[in-house]
């Protein structure tokens, strides 16, 4: 079975560019979450898709952020437009339904604006 | 206060012996503990969880949780130079609910 894949793993922009991140979730696996990490810090949560209605999105930071997941599969993190602090490696991670709690995380996206 | 606590190491243990990590947390309402390991460069890789007082093995892993304290540890018997990682631990209210996270220890196992 396929883990949860991101696109792409490295990103180089500069400030006020627009960057769009991808992550497939484990197929079947209604649950989807973005996190991200800023250097020198833990881990953050972002949102929580539950198949394609945002379920939490008290973690996003700004209204730059963005997050979709049309259908309920994969879903897509756009921040337009990009900032030095937006800096980091984000994260998704998928689970399969609410009684479960193991979420199954993906490689992440560095993502480094310049 | 973080929400999460774990010291960042580098904890240093020779081959063989017991590796001991420790977190604490402020959120009594916490139903669920996590211990992830992620290599440099890797995603986050699910080692545990536990959810009632007390201890959790599973083969060298042993999870442990003590909810009055709000502290859970992690233990890693016969350690080896493969176990040299970084160990996030989670926690969260609710099953489905998002994940807070410490900030990791880093592990470095020497042969």
């Amino acid at each position: 079975e396929a883990g949860v894949t991101q696109f792409p793993s490295h990103s180089v922009i500069e400030k006020g560019q627009t960057v769009t991140l991808r992550c497939d979730p484990i197929s079947g696996h209604d649950n989807l979450y973005w996190y991200r990490r800023v250097m020198g810090k833990e881990i953050k949560f972002l949102l929580h898709f539950v198949k394609e209605s945002k379920q939490d999105e008290s973690g996003m930071p700004n209204n730059r952020f963005l997050a979709e997941r049309t259908g309920g599969t994969y879903s897509t993190l756009k921040v337009q437009p990009a900032e030095l602090e937006d800096s980091g490696v984000y994260f998704c991670a998928s689970s399969q339904d609410w009684s479960t709690d193991t979420q199954y995380f993906g490689p992440g996206t560095r993502l480094t604006v310049l | 206060q973080k929400e999460v606590e774990q010291n960042s190491g580098p904890l240093s243990v020779p081959e063989g012996a017991i590796a001991s990590l420790n977190c604490t947390y402020s959120d009594r309402g916490s139903q669920s503990f996590f211990w992830y390991r992620q290599y440099s460069g890797k995603s986050p890789e699910l080692i545990m969880f536990i959810y009632s007082n007390g201890d959790k093995e599973d083969g060298r892993f042993t999870a442990q949780l003590n909810k009055a304290s709000q502290y859970v540890s992690l233990l890693i018997r016969d350690s080896q130079p493969s176990d040299s990682a970084t160990y996030l631990c989670a926690v969260n209210r609710d099953a489905g609910n998002m994940l807070t996270f410490g900030g990791g220890t880093r592990l470095m196992v020497k042969p």
